[in-house]
């Protein structure tokens, strides 16, 4: 079985400060994670995923996270945060094959204070 | 390359009728995905399929939701005598065969039931 926990609903930064988006996951196989954002009234655009190759997974729009599996944890950071950044994200943790579903978390809102 | 293509975007039910979405998958994507958006719950699975086989239905309800994928045109999201609890936006997402860990969103359906 697998979950995602995703902290808190809602996130606020000032414009050009750090956006940190926490993301903690559980899994019985080894897991491929994903960041995606969702602006209203819209799909789903992926900002990244991790495959197990490079812990540190670059994204889209100077997106990036890290997989630290000794804390489950794939935190989303970006060092100075846009305006157009305010949306919703969510992390998801899939498997292979016939398990390749993805399990979301909650989402977390960010917000970007001019 | 045209995206995932989701119809209708926004469609009205009254109790008890049938709704069904409509998804066409990237071109070359052999995987679809149906997840389905409910307020307060965020995102969940409902069904996967390959062409003309249902590979996991494990989040679909055990009545009135059906889901195939044929050999010719879009999968079909089916779902019988609509309640109001049936009101969410229904995402489709694809992949390529040989590689259904990267999936790709479409721009949902919201279905409404009044």
């Amino acid at each position: 079985a697998q979950s995602v926990t995703q902290l808190g609903s809602h996130v606020s930064v000032s414009e050009g400060a750090l956006v940190l988006l926490r993301c903690n996951y559980s899994s019985s196989v080894p897991p491929y994670l994903f960041w995606y954002v969702q602006y209203p009234n819209q799909g789903l655009q992926l900002l990244l995923k991790y495959t197990s190759a490079a812990t540190l997974v670059k994204g889209i729009n100077g997106f990036e996270a890290e997989f630290k599996k000794s804390e489950t944890s794939f935190h989303l950071t970006k060092p100075s945060a846009h305006m157009s950044d305010a949306a919703e994200y969510f992390c998801a943790v899939s498997g292979s094959g016939a398990n390749s579903k993805l399990t979301f978390g909650k989402g977390i809102t960010l917000s970007v204070r001019p | 390359n045209a995206g995932v293509m989701q119809n209708p975007r926004h469609l009205v039910r009254r109790r008890g009728q049938e709704a069904r979405l409509r998804c066409s998958p990237m071109k070359g994507h052999s995987h679809v995905y149906w997840y389905r958006q409910l307020p307060e719950e965020g995102l969940k699975f409902m069904v996967y399929l390959q062409k003309e086989n249902i590979i996991d239905e494990s989040g679909m309800p055990k009545e009135r939701f059906s889901a195939e994928f044929p050999k010719e045109g879009p999968s079909i999201l089916r779902i019988q005598q609509v309640v109001r609890g049936d009101s969410a936006a229904y995402f489709c997402a694809s992949s390529p065969p040989a590689n259904n860990n990267e999936q790709f969103f479409g721009p949902g359906t919201r279905l409404t039931v009044l």
